[in-house]
């Protein structure tokens, strides 16, 4: 089992719709969660982060956590054509610990 | 503009050869990650330096070393290239005691042929 899993995709939304990625791990001394955006070609751009249960907003971005079931979540509202990357999510168990990384989830807005 | 910065951007290699990387870190980090990422998947921790020493060291023969100077700058060296090695490599500088995520710098393709 890998430490971090998320669906590879595509996930293919409409312009304007909600899209909805999620992510599943295994340690469960995993402390801190993290949601980056990779457009191709360009390195990994920190989006999200969230370290207690419960959702996190930051304009149209969502973070949901749930320690319990070991999983994390990243809700995208009124998704733009620009929001089409490869979405990565990253745990972390301690402060200055490495961040352990899923294989990312492609995400393709459809105008 | 991240703070961090990386060199070469571009970097094609034999396979045997050895190669350098750079990394210059966000003033005031203490702390230096290294990343490698393949195509397709998502970025496998290398190892970590903090205060010139290594200070965790992932899944990685010994052929992938590191340095910390004092500065906090770093280099990746790889031995002994092969084609696998061929990814994006990245570097992300933070402070020991952070609990946030890392900030990459631009990365550094290398192409092993």
């Amino acid at each position: 089992q890998k430490e971090v899993e998320q669906n590879s995709g595509p996930l293919s939304v409409p312009e304007g719709a909600i899209a909805s990625l999620n992510c599943t791990y295994s340690d469960r001394g995993s402390q801190s969660f993290f949601w980056y955006r990779q457009y191709s070609g360009k390195s990994p751009e920190l989006i999200m982060s969230i370290y207690s249960n419960g959702d996190k907003e930051d304009g149209r971005f969502t973070a949901q956590l749930n320690k319990a079931s070991q999983y994390v979540s990243l809700l995208i509202r009124d998704s733009q054509p620009s929001d089409s990357a490869t979405y990565l999510c990253a745990v972390k168990k301690a402060a200055g610990n490495k961040l352990t990384f899923g294989g990312g989830t492609r995400v393709l807005v459809k105008p | 503009e991240t703070g961090v910065t990386q060199s070469p951007t571009h970097l094609i290699k034999t396979r045997g050869q050895q190669v350098t990387l750079r990394c210059s870190s966000q003033s005031g980090h203490n702390t230096v990650s290294w990343y490698q990422q393949a195509l397709g998947q998502g970025p496998q921790f290398i190892f970590q330096y903090y205060r010139e020493e290594e200070n965790g060291r992932g899944n990685f023969p010994p052929r992938f070393s590191g340095l910390q100077f004092p500065n906090y700058s770093s280099e990746l060296n790889v031995n002994a290239l092969e084609l696998d090695d061929s990814a994006l490599y990245l570097c992300a500088s933070s402070l020991i005691m952070e609990s946030y995520g890392y900030t990459f710098g631009s990365g550094t393709r290398l192409t092993v042929v």
